[in-house]
């Protein structure tokens, strides 16, 4: 099946830091969607982004499909930012919705 | 709050019991998803339904089955558990059969002792 890895693995910042999240992926993908997993344990969408930009608030994500990876930009993090950051995909050409998820970005962010 | 509903929130049974969690997806969604996560797993697809109907399987045991409902809410049961079984279990939705973006309930947490 279709491999995603997401880096680093973890990360630590303090409040006001920008950072990026990498998730490079080994196939062709359809669909791409980024998750930030709060520390409550809720799973919330943050994007659905199988290819180009897009900005919501301080966060913004970009895929470049044909070269196979995804970014995720946080600016001026703030401590709610805390959490697990996952990159799911699902691969071109399947024949059933499966969105396969990377293991993850820890992020912290101190006061 | 994503508008899929999860219960229960939280589930402590025993070894080889048999127990049933419930979804009830967003509004219009036809699509529902179980996912379970674990710390040596990570998040891993279970099985997909859309309008009643299985349409996707993946790491899904023997041991444990789904439905979803005319209404379509869904059920995941899961039997004979085992200490291994002990994971937060999430229902997910979504408007159509694929290339959507899933909404995830809060999960249900089992422990099996």
């Amino acid at each position: 099946g279709i491999q995603v890895e997401q880096s680093p693995p973890d990360l630590i910042l303090q409040e006001g830091a920008n950072s990026t999240l990498r998730c490079n992926f080994s196939d062709s993908v359809n669909n791409l969607q980024w998750f930030h997993q709060n520390p409550w344990g809720q799973l919330i969408n943050l994007f659905y982004i199988p290819s180009g930009t897009k900005q919501n608030g301080r966060l913004s994500a970009t895929t470049v499909a044909t070269e196979r990876y995804s970014l995720l930009y946080i600016s001026s993090s703030q401590t709610t930012d805390s959490g697990v950051y996952f990159c799911a995909v699902v691969r071109s050409g399947g024949s059933n919705y499966k969105l396969t998820f990377g293991k993850g970005t820890l992020l912290t962010v101190n006061p | 709050d994503s508008g899929v509903t999860q219960t229960p929130k939280h589930l402590i049974t025993a070894t080889g019991q048999r127990v049933t969690l419930r979804c009830s997806p967003r509004s219009g969604d036809l699509s529902v998803y179980w996912y379970q996560q674990s710390l040596d797993q990570g998040l891993q697809f279970l099985i997909q339904y859309y309008n009643g109907e299985e349409r996707a399987k993946g790491n899904i045991l023997e041991r444990f089955s789904a439905q979803q409902f005319p209404d379509l809410h869904s059920e995941l049961n899961l039997s004979s558990l085992e200490l291994g079984d002990s994971a937060l279990y999430f229902c997910a939705s979504s408007a159509a059969k694929r290339d959507e973006k899933l909404f995830f309930g809060s999960g249900t947490q089992l422990s099996v002792l």
